[in-house]
């Protein structure tokens, strides 16, 4: 069965230094994969989406991902936070419908 | 592109009340709507699949004469929560799946805003 599991509930960074938020999944195939961001008591924003092409996948606002088939992991990165960045973030797997990790705040610091 | 709006955006209602949430693809088609519920600092939980012209696919525990879906259109899905309770208070999100050009479709689902549910 497919899952997504974000290995970290909660992360903490200083303004101006990288973001790291770790996904990583489970799919008897290569599944599609996305980022999802949701401000507070806001739908869901989508940050990028890995379909099989790239293995570095560019989204929007600076974040990028790539996707490792022998880690079976797919890890948000960005080289510089900015406060705006706080906020939910979800990895998805792509299947009859999304399955969603169970999320990762992101709080950051001036 | 990829628009979806929700609306009501946040509504208060008395127990026993019905409530009817839209959502609509503004600017493609989606012959595939999810509606999700996500309580406080979780994750969206999907209660149904919505197909444009045929009956919703309940996930398992979901009462699906409780929370009725229509999907008339290729841009209108709605959600009615019947006879709502305090306990179906929660945060409603719907998401469109684009269809794609050409005969294709991707697999990205676009999201709502949400809609505040709060029963009294």
């Amino acid at each position: 069965a497919q899952s997504v599991t974000q290995l970290d509930s909660h992360v903490s960074v200083s303004e101006g230094t990288p973001v790291l938020l770790r996904c990583n999944y489970s799919s008897s195939y290569s599944p599609s994969l996305f980022w999802y961001v949701q401000h507070p008591n806001k739908g869901l924003q989508l940050l990028l989406k890995y379909t099989s092409a790239a293995t570095l996948v560019k989204g929007i606002n600076g974040f990028e991902a790539e996707f490792k088939k022998s880690e079976t992991s797919f890890h948000l990165t960005k080289p510089s936070a900015h406060m705006s960045d706080a906020a939910e973030y979800f990895c998805a797997s792509s299947g009859t419908a999304l399955i969603f990790g169970k999320g990762t705040t992101l709080s950051v610091s001036s | 592109g990829a628009v979806v709006s929700q609306h009501p955006s946040r509504v208060i209602c008395k127990s026993g009340t019905s409530v009817k949430i839209e959502c609509r693809s503004l600017d493609f088609q989606a012959t595939t709507m999810f509606w999700y519920r996500q309580f406080p600092k979780q994750s969206l939980m999907l209660m149904a699949t919505s197909n444009e012209g045929s009956k919703a696919t309940y996930e398992q525990g979901v009462e699906k004469d409780k929370f009725l879906i229509n999907h008339a259109s290729l841009t209108l899905s709605t959600l009615t929560v019947t006879s709502a309770h305090p306990e179906d208070s929660s945060f409603y999100i719907c998401s469109a799946r684009d269809v794609g050009p050409g005969t294709g479709y991707t697999d990205t689902q676009y999201f709502g805003p949400g809609t505040r549910l709060t029963v009294l």
